[in-house]
């Protein structure tokens, strides 16, 4: 079965710190995930997709298909940052399904 | 462009009755997504609506049933209320002309639904 581990639910860093959020997944293919984000008193907005390889707000994310992890890094963690973040990955057959992950809390201290 | 907007922001009802939840899609999209979210977990999808169509359904019983309109605006309605229903309730828009392709979805701010 499909599913989307993100074992932290709280992740604490003082700002200037590095960060990585895990993310594993189980997903019989080749997976396309997304890390969406969700900052305080705002909606759920996409962060960053594996596809396009960018870095949004510092922000990188790799694809390890031998470990099916899709953890997203930081090398230096801002207090803005600090924000909800979900992993998710498209049910298999497309049409913009998502399965997330529990979600990691990332707090950001000064 | 306003985004996603859904209404009511939020909902108390109790046990047994039913509820009507409804959503706006972003400007030009034609393809709407509910999920529900529990407290302290990820959404999970309930189900999507294309082409005034339910295109496809997750884990969740026939209590749980909804529509889309031809303006492409959606409302999930829920019967038989339970305790476990109440959570927030997501609705999001995409792209779905391309369907072999995973639009990134745009996500409203939720209704927050409370059973007692």
């Amino acid at each position: 079965a499909q599913r989307v581990t993100q074992p932290e639910k709280l992740l604490s860093v003082f700002k200037g710190a590095p960060v990585e959020l895990k993310c594993n997944y189980s997903y019989s293919g080749s997976p396309e995930l997304f890390w969406y984000v969700q900052y305080s008193r705002q909606r759920l907005q996409l962060l960053l997709r594996h596809i396009s390889r960018e870095s949004i707000k510092g922000f990188t994310a790799d694809l390890n298909k031998g470990e099916t992890s899709f953890h997203l890094k930081k090398p230096f963690a801002q207090e803005e940052d600090s924000a909800m973040h979900y992993c998710a990955l498209p049910f298999s057959g497309g049409y913009n399904k998502l399965i997330f992950g529990a979600g990691t809390r990332l707090a950001v201290h000064p | 462009d306003a985004g996603v907007t859904q209404s009511p922001t939020h909902l108390i009802k109790t046990r047994g009755q039913q509820v009507t939840l409804r959503c706006s899609p972003k400007s030009g999209h034609d393809t709407v997504s509910w999920y529900q979210q529990a407290l302290g977990q990820g959404p999970q999808f309930i189900f999507q609506y294309y082409e005034e169509e339910e295109r496809q359904r997750g884990n969740f019983p026939d209590r749980f049933s909804g529509h889309q309109f031809p303006n492409y605006s959606s409302e999930l309605n829920v019967n038989a209320l339970l305790l476990g229903d109440s959570a927030l309730y997501l609705c999001a828009s995409s792209l779905g002309v391309r369907q072999d392709y995973n639009q990134p979805q745009h996500f409203g701010d939720g209704t927050r639904l409370s059973i007692l």
